[in-house]
């Protein structure tokens, strides 16, 4: 069965600083996909960045980037020059299989704390 | 235009009751979930349908019936309602299409039974 683990269940780092948001993931399909999803404190969830398990390069978006480590099964979220609007929950979650009907398995999520 | 749409934002109801979540997205998305999220932020999935045709359907209990009229819409009906069924209920929906298929969620209806 697949799994997540955030480990980090609460992170502080200062404004203008980059944080890492750990991640693993256990699966037996090789082919998956995962994700971080970053939850404010009005509730939505936003999508944030994407890595397929047969992506040869590590993913990035704006100030985003997903230290992926398929070896160690770990999926890092790497966020650079903090910010305060980046306080928030953060999800790491998988998908397996290669078509998006595929199940998709949630961490318990770390939340992040940006101090000014 | 919202993407992904949930009504109500919010639900008050007792024990025992029956009630209705309804869920639209305009993305032209085949697939569309069902997600709780309890007190605690775990979130888990409830149901998926791709197609209009279930797909994933998690051990939840049969008081849960989720119901796809079209490829647009997919609502959760809850019959006899249960304090342990207090949560943020979320839909959300992706696409085939792409390489990525990640997934559009809509602002969550917060569910309370008292």
């Amino acid at each position: 069965a697949q799994k997540i683990t955030q480990t980090q269940p609460g992170m502080f780092v200062q404004e203008k600083e980059a944080v890492t948001l750990d991640c693993t993931y256990d699966t037996s399909d090789p082919s998956y996909g995962l994700f971080w999803y970053k939850q404010p404190s009005s509730g939505e969830m936003i999508f944030l960045i994407y890595q397929g398990s047969y992506d040869q390069q590590n993913a990035t978006e704006g100030r985003y980037s997903l230290n992926f480590q398929k070896a160690r099964k770990s999926a890092n979220l790497v966020i650079s020059a903090s910010q305060l609007g980046d306080s928030a929950m953060y999800f790491c979650a998988m998908r397996e299989g290669y078509t998006n009907a595929g199940k998709s398995t949630f961490g318990d999520g770390t939340t992040l704390t940006v101090k000014p | 235009d919202t993407a992904v749409s949930q009504t109500p934002k919010y639900l008050v109801t007792q024990m025992g009751n029956d009630k209705s979540i309804k869920c639209e997205q305009n993305l032209g998305h085949d697939t569309m979930y069902w997600y709780k999220q309890d007190s605690k932020k775990f979130l888990k999935i409830m149901f998926s349908y791709n197609n209009k045709e279930l797909i994933i359907n998690e051990t939840v209990p049969n008081r849960f019936s989720p119901k796809s009229p079209d490829k647009a819409h997919l609502n959760l009906h809850i019959n006899s309602l249960e304090l342990g069924d207090s949560a943020v209920y979320f839909c959300a929906s992706s696409s085939q299409g792409g390489s990525s298929y990640e997934q559009y969620f809509g602002p969550g209806t917060r569910l309370t039974v008292t």
